[in-house]
């Protein structure tokens, strides 16, 4: 159980064009979904918390009008990268938390690859 | 100073060998704690929970040092199935959402 689903796994696209990465809990409801990068050799870096039916929560430094959330659904969120430049390749994770409250897990989707040429 | 931050690494050693990553954390009102496996190329995957009495899990123990905020992990008889990028995660405290991740320190074990 407790699987996140990842779309597309690997993105290649020209500069200047947006790109759009899916994010879903395949056997669970998820009130929060989150969206990390991680740069080659570095840590991941939580960009924004997404919560169902609000606006996400951006970390400092990240622009919002650059990355639009968008979580409809307890299952989907979507995060798309507009106007995309070689800067922005990088390694983009979503993940998942089923519960609101207490101990318990991020589950983790598998990762998009994003190569802006 | 960084929220969490990890033995740089890389730590190479050879089959059977036991090695010892660490961890430390700035914000003293964090609650839960994490060591995570992250394989190249792959997503970050849940290794174990540390609790605060410390805990073991097969060749893999946990330690937690609250007072001098202060994570370990150990890895006992290594195995090359053991090679990858050792993440410690640290909750944020006021906010069972919000987890912060250390750089990672990377293992290779060889033959």
């Amino acid at each position: 159980g407790a699987v996140v689903s990842q779309h597309p796994s690997w993105v290649i696209c020209k500069s200047g064009t947006s790109v759009k990465i899916e994010c879903r809990s395949l056997d669970f409801q998820a009130t929060t979904m989150f969206w990390y990068r991680q740069f080659p050799k570095q840590s991941l870096m939580l960009m924004a918390t997404s919560n169902e039916g609000s606006k996400a929560t951006y970390e400092q430094g990240v622009e919002k009008d650059k990355f639009l959330i968008n979580h409809a659904s307890l299952t989907l969120s979507t995060l798309t990268v507009t106007s995309a430049h070689p800067e922005d390749s990088s390694f983009y994770i979503c993940s998942a938390s089923p519960s609101s409250g207490g101990l318990y897990e991020q589950y983790f989707g598998p990762g998009t690859r994003l190569t802006v040429t | 100073r960084k929220e969490v931050e990890q033995d740089p690494g890389p730590f190479n050693v050879p089959e059977g060998a036991t090695v010892a990553f660490n961890c430390t954390y700035s914000n003293s009102a964090s609650q839960s704690f994490f060591w995570y496996r992250q394989d190249c190329r792959k997503e970050p995957k849940l290794l174990m929970s540390v609790y605060s009495s410390g805990n073991e899990d097969g060749r893999f123990t946990a330690q937690l040092n609250r007072a001098s905020q202060y994570i370990s992990l150990l890895i006992r008889d290594s195995k090359l199935s053991d090679s990858a990028t050792y993440l410690c995660v640290v909750r944020r405290p006021y906010n069972n959402n919000d987890m912060r991740f250390g750089a990672g320190t990377r293992l290779t074990v060889k033959p």
